[in-house]
């Protein structure tokens, strides 16, 4: 079965770091660019981070730029995301989804479950 | 920085009954680009249509996605039990960071 797993979720203070990360399994890991998404409390999604197959190309969104670091180690089937300086607005449910582009067309076809992180004093 | 409104933001129907949702983008998105999900309570979403018009792995023939240029539908043929969800659209822009509309949830009349 093809599967994500997020991990490394949990309470932290404002100014404090976590990392989280996603285990991959069922298919060709280091053959797909990769998203993490998040989803506050009650809202929508928001996709904040990408990392290309082999790692080399990397975007952030606004919100997270300077402050969040995306990795990846293919050898261990894994996705990482680094979070510093954390604020309260980061706050949400952190999911890793698998990044398509078949064709032109460009979606996220395989999401985990969902590592949620709190962001409190 | 093309965004994404989604109406109505909630749609009260009864199983049987067809759903319409709609995505409106602020500038023209390549069919291609476009792509919906669903998500239920306390679930990661689920990719449901992909390049505007194509069901992804799985999905039931009752759902179906059209439309062009700045807007776009995501169409319920005959809600079952199981639709009651959220559903949100999404477009790839000029970098790999997706935008996401804010949602419809569709709820049980």
């Amino acid at each position: 079965d093809v599967q994500l797993v997020e991990s490394g979720g949990g309470l932290v203070q404002p100014g404090g770091s976590l990392r989280l990360s996603c285990a991959a399994s069922g298919f060709t890991f280091s053959g797909y660019n990769m998203n993490w998404v998040r989803q506050a409390p009650g809202k929508g999604l928001e996709c904040i981070s990408y990392i290309s197959s082999g790692g080399s190309t990397i975007y952030y969104a606004d919100s997270v730029k300077g402050r969040f670091t995306i990795s990846r180690d293919n050898a261990k089937n894994s996705l990482y995301l680094q979070m510093n300086s954390l604020r309260a607005e980061d706050t949400a449910v952190y999911y890793c989804a698998r990044h398509r582009s078949p064709q032109n067309y460009y979606y996220m076809d395989v999401w985990g479950k969902g590592t949620t992180v709190t962001v409190s004093s | 920085e093309i965004v994404l409104t989604q109406s109505p933001g909630t749609l009260s129907l009864s199983p049987g009954e067809r759903a319409t949702l709609s995505c409106r983008a602020s500038q023209s998105v390549s069919s291609s680009y476009l792509a919906w999900y669903q998500q239920k309570p306390g679930q990661a979403p689920r990719l449901l249509i992909y390049g505007a018009s194509n069901r992804a792995t799985g999905i039931p023939d009752r759902f179906s996605g059209s439309g062009s240029g700045t807007d776009f539908t995501l169409t319920i043929s005959r809600l079952e039990p199981e639709d009651f969800a959220v559903y949100y659209c999404q477009q790839y822009g000029s970098s790999p960071i997706f935008t996401f509309g804010p949602g419809t949830k569709v709820d049980i009349k």
